[in-house]
């Protein structure tokens, strides 16, 4: 089935050391996101990437990062994670802009100690 | 500025109970609507849609209409069962997807 797959689904990394969080996607879709979703909130958009062309959110910290490096996968990193960054991170994917449907990953879970 | 106001939850009905969350947005234009469902431990769903006014989307014995004249998009279930409990988010997107708050479900026997 297609679908989007995010690894790990559970990662725990230490106060100020750098993590990598990856997703990859079999629709062929021309957009991914990723968003941050904190205990009983909305998620929360980070930035996308429509094909190459790289869009960050104003209000996101210049600690997260991105790479797409080809049409099905695109990793997020995190340089120093605060124990502010412990969250739920979600991967979704598009083949339109936001009036289409997203289509969303597990998430993977990071904890911060 | 673009919002989505969702009721707030959580909401508990008994199994059968008749579900209404409501969802009102304040959008430029003529966004795209939809409902996600969350289960536990998991990223979101899309659970139905609707892309313009007076469309009716449906799935799993939801439903929600485009209501352009009330800027709503209610998301109603005649039976809901336990494994309905979830949380549900209300969205639209247009310049971008933009979120309600959730509205916990939960539906005990």
């Amino acid at each position: 089935d297609a679908m989007v797959i995010q690894n790990p689904r559970y990662q725990v990394t230490q106060f100020g050391k750098p993590v990598t969080l990856s997703c990859s996607q079999t629709l062929n879709h021309n957009v991914m996101y990723w968003y941050q979703q904190k205990s009983s909130q909305a998620p929360k958009l980070l930035f996308h990437y429509y094909d190459k062309d790289f869009n960050n959110e104003a209000d996101t910290p210049d600690n997260f990062q991105s790479r797409r490096p080809n049409t099905s996968f695109c990793f997020l990193d995190i340089r120093s994670p605060g124990l502010g960054d412990a969250a739920m991170y979600l991967c979704a994917t598009s083949s339109l802009f936001y009036t289409d449907t997203q289509y969303f990953g597990p998430g993977t879970r990071l904890t911060v100690l | 500025g673009n919002s989505v106001t969702q009721m707030e939850g959580p909401v508990t009905l008994s199994e059968e109970a008749f579900l209404t969350i409501n969802c009102t947005y304040t959008a430029t234009g003529y966004p795209s609507l939809f409902w996600y469902v969350q289960y536990p431990g998991e990223g979101l769903q899309l659970l139905l849609k609707a892309t313009k006014a007076d469309d009716k989307g449906s799935n799993k014995g939801f439903e929600a209409t485009y209501r352009k004249e009330t800027t709503s998009f209610h998301l109603e279930k005649g039976s809901v069962q336990v494994s309905d409990s979830a949380v549900y988010f209300c969205a639209f997107g247009n310049e971008k997807l933009t979120f309600g708050t959730g509205t916990r479900l939960t539906i005990i026997p």
